[in-house]
């Protein structure tokens, strides 16, 4: 079955210890990107990667990391978790990274910082 | 700078009755337009998109748009609500040689009462 998968899919941290949250695509896809969502804001994009290697910030990338070492896997990385990014977190993956290809949804990582 | 603003955080409608979600966009360049459901604890699915070719687009599950370049909108509608159409519902914009693709609205949650 082609999905975008997401772990944990919750998770309860403290602030300042190192975290990361694993995201796979099995569609072959170029374009993956992370977003987070909070009440009253929608989605907004942390960062993205056209493909493999090839990685660049989004609207909101502070205190996250990203790494593109193979197509499937697009890792997010919290070194230093602070309360204010508590939040919902989606990774996406499209084909190819053009404006009009559709994004493709993980189910989503609930995290919550003490 | 590209937005997308959707108008009333929470509709309710009774079932069978139309469904009205607004969606305006900003912006300089001709926009390509999406809609997104989010269905309780799950991650967000594609309802429609329009990349400039007509202007009515018709997605799954009975639910259409229409893009009108003169008003910047781009209202998601549905003849007759149905109690599965319950969710959130996140309009989106992107623009032609934009890698970051989506720019998404704070979302509109949906009720539908029997």
């Amino acid at each position: 079955e082609a999905q975008v998968t997401q772990n944990p899919r919750y998770l309860i941290t403290v602030t300042g210890k190192k975290l990361t949250v694993t995201c796979s695509q099995n569609m072959n896809h170029e374009y993956m990107s992370w977003y987070r969502q909070d009440p009253g804001l929608g989605l907004r994009q942390i960062y993205y990667s056209m493909n493999v290697e090839v990685t660049d910030k989004g609207d909101v990338p502070e205190g996250y990391k990203v790494s593109r070492k193979e197509k499937r896997n697009f890792p997010l990385i919290l070194e230093s978790p602070s309360p204010n990014q508590t939040s919902l977190y989606f990774c996406a993956s499209s084909l190819r990274a053009t404006s009009t290809d559709t994004q493709y949804f993980g189910p989503g990582t609930r995290l919550t910082v003490l | 700078a590209q937005s997308v603003t959707q108008l009333g955080s929470h509709v309710s409608v009774s079932e069978g009755a139309l469904v009205l979600l607004r969606c305006n966009y900003s912006s300089s360049v001709p926009p390509y337009l999406f809609w997104y459901v989010q269905y309780p604890n799950q991650g967000l699915q594609l309802l429609l998109k329009y990349t400039s070719a007509a202007t009515l687009v018709k997605g799954i599950n009975g639910f259409e748009a229409e893009f009108k370049k003169s008003e910047t909108s781009f209202h998601l509608t549905k003849p007759s609500a149905h109690m599965s159409d319950a969710a959130e519902y996140f309009c989106a914009v992107s623009f032609s040689g934009s890698a970051r693709q989506l720019t998404f609205g704070s979302g509109t949650q949906l009720t539908v009462l029997p």
